[in-house]
């Protein structure tokens, strides 16, 4: 199987605009997980879809949203970036219902954002 | 917020040698999982361990879990320079939801030839 994808790979943008970000599950996969990698506060949770709903959510503004489609796609939105933005998003997949095996998540290479 | 430590911060030993990393955790698991991540890109899942079990082995890779001292260990043998990475302790909270891990602070390692 196909792992998991994120596009894009690398992204610059200026403080104030809004970018969107994407990823594409392994197949079969109905959950998808977002974080966040900086250098000052690590690897945090933003949000987790499952079956087109929201699952769970981190502690995170509402500046960041993401949704998720009839076929697992998830797409996360940032809106009027901030410097602190700057981040290695990562995206993750996984069966989502439970068991050991269904708990592994499976990470895409990642998004990196810079914010000017 | 990051769900605790991992310690040490970083590790350099030779090639052949072992490496021992340990995470530390605050809340009750449900499982907790290593993961290791080359030069900040994605993150590979290594072993997951749950919390009723005590150790667990995949190829060169041991993990204990003291659930009592909410501690694991990662023990890395026979280390190649291939090895060379960061490594991740990363807790799921409850059981019946895939998501929502806590990761600790990481552990840089590096083999050298």
């Amino acid at each position: 199987k196909a792992g998991v994808t994120q596009t894009p790979r690398y992204l610059i943008k200026t403080r104030g605009q809004q970018v969107t970000l994407s990823c594409s599950p392994i197949s079969g996969h109905r959950s998808v997980s977002w974080y966040q990698q900086t250098p000052g506060q690590g690897l945090q949770f933003l949000f987790e879809y499952f079956s087109e709903t929201q699952r769970n959510k981190g502690n995170f503004p509402g500046r960041f949203s993401g949704r998720q489609f009839s076929n697992s796609r998830s797409e996360m939105n940032v809106s009027t970036l901030e410097l602190g933005d700057s981040a290695l998003y990562l995206c993750a997949s996984s069966e989502g219902t439970g068991g050991p095996v269904r708990e592994t998540q499976y990470f895409g290479p990642g998004t990196r954002l810079l914010v000017l | 917020s990051q769900q605790g430590e991992e310690d040490p911060q970083a590790l350099s030993i030779q090639e052949g040698e072992n490496a021992t990393m340990n995470c530390s955790y605050k809340t009750s698991i449900n499982n907790l999982q290593w993961y290791r991540q080359n030069s900040g890109r994605g993150l590979v899942h290594l072993i997951l361990i749950r919390s009723n079990e005590r150790e667990k082995h995949s190829g060169r890779l041991r993990v204990t879990l003291d659930t009592s001292k909410k501690s694991s260990s990662l023990l890395i043998t026979a280390s190649r320079a291939a090895d060379t990475a960061s490594y991740f302790c990363a807790t799921q909270p409850w059981a019946g939801t895939a998501s929502k891990l806590t990761f600790g602070t990481g552990t840089r390692l590096q083999v050298t030839l």
